[in-house]
C-alpha cells in the first residue's frame, strides 16, 4: 500500500518570500507523483507531475518539485510567493502498477500575508 | 474545453435522509472517479468507472452509498440513509483513460452538510 504524508498542515509566509511544502511518499513499488492546488471552494488543480526522467519538475504558476528516491520526497517550492497563491496544495502519488489510483495526502494551507 | 461540472454546489440535508448528486465528465472521458473529501483532509477515492464498468469501489461503504454510470457518460452518487460523519465535499474527476499517464481533472464539487 502506498502513503502521502504532508508535514505541514499550514504555512504562514510573507509575499515575495520564498516557500516549501513537504510531501513524504511510501511505496513498495516505483511511483508516479503529483502536487494539486485548490483555491476557495474550487476543485483541484494539477500544479505538476513526476513522471520519469529530471528530478526537477517545473509546473504552472513559477512552482517546481524535486523528487529525492532516496529520502522519498517530493517538496513543493516557489522562490517568491504571491496573494494569490493562497490556497491548499495536495501531494499526491500514483502506484505505476496500478489503474491510475491516486493517493493524497492531508494537504498543506499556504497562507501568504501582505 | 469544458471542465467537469458537478451539481449541485451545496447541500443541507438531515441525518437518515436521502441525497444524490451528478457529474458530467470533460467530453471523451473514459475514466470517472468519485472522492470523498472531509474538512481538513485530502480527497479519498471511492470508486472508479471506465466506461460504465466499475473498475475500483473498495472503499465505497456499500450499505448507504451506490453509485452509477448507465451510459457511459453522466454518472449519480447517492447516499440513504445519510449519517452525520458523511459531511463532506464530493469530487468527481475524470480522464482520458484508465491504463495510461492521462491526468485526472476535478470538478468544484458539491458540498454536503448532515445535520
Amino acid at each position: 500500500a502506498q502513503s502521502v504524508t504532508q508535514l505541514d498542515s499550514q504555512v504562514p509566509v510573507f509575499e515575495e518570500a520564498p516557500v516549501e511544502l513537504r510531501c513524504n511518499y511510501s511505496s513498495s513499488v516505483s511511483v508516479y507523483l503529483f502536487w494539486y492546488v485548490q483555491y476557495p471552494n474550487q476543485g483541484l488543480q494539477l500544479l505538476l507531475k513526476y513522471l520519469s526522467g529530471s528530478t526537477l519538475v517545473k509546473g504552472i504558476n513559477g512552482f517546481e518539485a524535486e523528487f529525492n528516491k532516496s529520502q522519498t520526497s517530493f517538496h513543493l517550492r516557489k522562490p517568491s510567493v504571491h496573494i494569490s497563491d493562497t490556497a491548499e496544495y495536495f501531494c499526491a502519488v500514483r502506484n505505476n502498477n496500478a489503474g491510475n489510483m491516486l493517493t493524497f495526502g492531508g494537504g498543506t494551507r499556504l497562507m501568504v500575508k501582505p | 474545453e469544458a471542465g467537469v461540472a458537478q451539481s449541485p454546489r451545496y447541500k443541507i440535508i438531515e441525518k437518515r435522509q436521502s441525497v444524490a448528486f451528478w457529474c458530467n465528465p470533460i467530453s471523451g472521458h473514459a475514466t470517472l472517479y468519485w472522492y470523498q473529501q472531509i474538512l481538513g483532509q485530502g480527497p479519498k477515492l471511492l470508486i472508479q468507472f471506465q466506461n460504465n464498468g466499475v473498475v475500483d469501489d473498495s472503499q465505497l461503504p456499500k450499505d448507504r452509498f451506490s453509485a452509477e454510470r448507465l451510459k457511459g457518460v453522466d454518472s449519480t452518487l447517492k447516499i440513504q440513509p445519510a449519517k452525520l460523519e458523511d459531511s463532506a465535499v464530493y469530487l468527481c474527476a475524470s480522464s482520458l483513460m484508465l491504463e495510461s499517464l492521462n491526468i485526472q481533472y476535478f470538478g468544484a464539487g458539491t458540498r454536503l452538510s448532515v445535520l
